[in-house]
């Protein structure tokens, strides 16, 4: 089955400087990769996705960049504000019939004032 | 929210009884799914369902069985609770029309002693 890795496990960063997480996948047919926003109590909220017929996403100052030859995928957060401290989690799915998700591990991102 | 509710909200309960979590929708979503979330691991598929009465298992599935017997209820039962199940479990539903997000529910904390 697919394997997502996702690092680093945590990166604290200062307010207003960028940040990026990055994850790698096992399973060259996945098309689909959604990161997800999960602050402290919350349920996981999706933030941005990327299908395989395209290298980059942005929205605002959220942008997701996939390399499907090396089979990896990154989120890069620019001008970082202290609400955007949460757990990120990156994941892979197959266009199969379930459209299962397999989860990264998860990024813990620390924004200082 | 995307009118996903789950309950209970937070459960205590004993080894050995067992368990029965609800996720209900409201938006007439075929596809539907129940995640572990534990330190470390990220979220984990359990189960999922396709439509009334389809289901299929997911990547943690021992320990659990799930019957959807209406398009708007998702049941995941644990037959006898250990500890090892001791987790955050959520629901989530898929939206269709060629997307593939997902969306979660609040969550339930299900504490086994």
């Amino acid at each position: 089955g697919e394997n997502v890795e996702q690092h680093p496990s945590t990166l604290s960063v200062q307010e207003g400087d960028s940040a990026v997480i990055k994850c790698t996948y096992s399973d060259s047919a996945s098309n689909y990769f959604p990161w997800y926003k999960q602050e402290l109590g919350k349920r996981p909220q999706l933030i941005i996705d990327i299908r395989s017929n395209v290298g980059e996403k942005k929205d605002q100052r959220i942008a997701v960049t996939l390399n499907k030859t090396a089979k990896h995928f990154s989120l890069h957060i620019t001008e970082t504000q202290p609400e955007d401290s949460a757990v990120y989690f990156c994941a892979a799915s197959l266009n199969n019939a379930g459209n299962m998700l397999t989860f990264g591990g998860g990024t813990r991102l620390m924004v200082k004032p | 929210d995307a009118g996903i509710t789950q309950s209970p909200r937070h459960k205590v309960t004993e080894t050995g009884t067992p368990v029965t979590l609800r996720c209900h929708q409201t938006e007439n979503h075929r596809y539907m799914y129940w995640y572990r979330q534990d330190p470390g691991h990220g979220l984990r598929l359990i189960h999922y369902s396709y439509g009334v009465k389809d289901t299929d298992k997911g990547e943690v599935s021992d320990g659990y069985s799930v019957s959807r017997s209406k398009t708007e209820d998702f049941l995941l039962t644990l037959e006898s609770a250990t500890s090892s199940q001791t987790s955050v479990y959520f629901c989530a539903i898929r939206t269709g029309g060629g997307h593939n997000e997902q969306f979660f529910g609040p969550g339930t904390r299900l504490t086994v002693l």
